[in-house]
């Protein structure tokens, strides 16, 4: 495809629940990140790839979030016991050089 | 704690005038400057980045950079309507490191 995609685009979990959010990044792109994007906010960093390798994963905000990519292409934000303050748009970007290009994002609602 | 800061708005702008938008950046290793516009229920897409102190013009839009006063900003020439948008100022320390966005600044063109 031309640009970043991401599924599902809305997803809805009671609180508790595990969630697992694909990113499929534009093809030929070395780095991939994740953004947790709140109501109101500008994107904060969850985490960052390159090829298959986690370079950085700083911004994760607890050890219930995990990601992988383990093929260096296709890449999934695991969420585990869902809060409610997990409630937000889940954004994947890749990057071939300087540039990010970001997906539609995933919004997720924890009830 | 690397902070960007941006006057969250809205900012309301006559249509067919100068918008000029404002950000400002906590960590003096920033190398790369980014802004993003988006709308409502959809994914930040890039406008401009810049890298050097100086004026980088586009289109209707022109960054300025002034890295001894930490200061990015977006001047947007005949505001139209469809300029109606939040935009995002980001900054990134190296080129394959995560960037920090802003909060955003809610731009209104009224026509």
């Amino acid at each position: 495809g031309a640009g970043v995609s991401q599924s599902p685009r809305y997803k809805v979990a009671k609180r508790g629940q595990d969630v697992a959010l694909r990113c499929d990044p534009i093809s030929g792109h070395v780095s991939l990140f994740w953004y947790q994007q709140a109501l109101g906010q500008g994107p904060e960093f969850l985490t960052y790839f390159q090829n298959e390798a986690q370079l950085d994963k700083s911004g994760l905000p607890s050890d219930r979030f995990f990601a992988e990519r383990p093929e260096g292409s296709v890449s999934t934000l695991k969420i585990q016991r869902t809060q409610q303050e997990d409630s937000a748009v889940y954004l994947c970007a890749s990057s071939l050089a300087d540039t990010q290009y970001f997906g539609p994002g995933t919004r997720l609602t924890v009830l | 704690q690397k902070e960007v800061e941006q006057n969250s708005g809205p900012l309301s702008v006559p249509e067919g005038a100068i918008a000029s938008l404002n950000c400002t950046y906590s960590d003096r290793g920033s190398q790369s400057f980014f802004w993003y516009r988006q709308y409502s229920g959809k994914s930040p897409e890039l406008i401009m980045f810049i890298y050097s102190n100086g004026d980088k013009e586009d289109g209707r839009f022109t960054a300025q950079l002034n890295k001894a006063s930490q200061y990015v900003s977006l001047l947007i020439r005949d505001s139209q309507p469809s300029d109606s948008a939040t935009y995002l100022c980001a900054v990134r320390e190296n080129r394959d490191d995560k960037i920090i966005f802003g909060k955003g600044t809610r731009l209104h063109i009224l026509p």
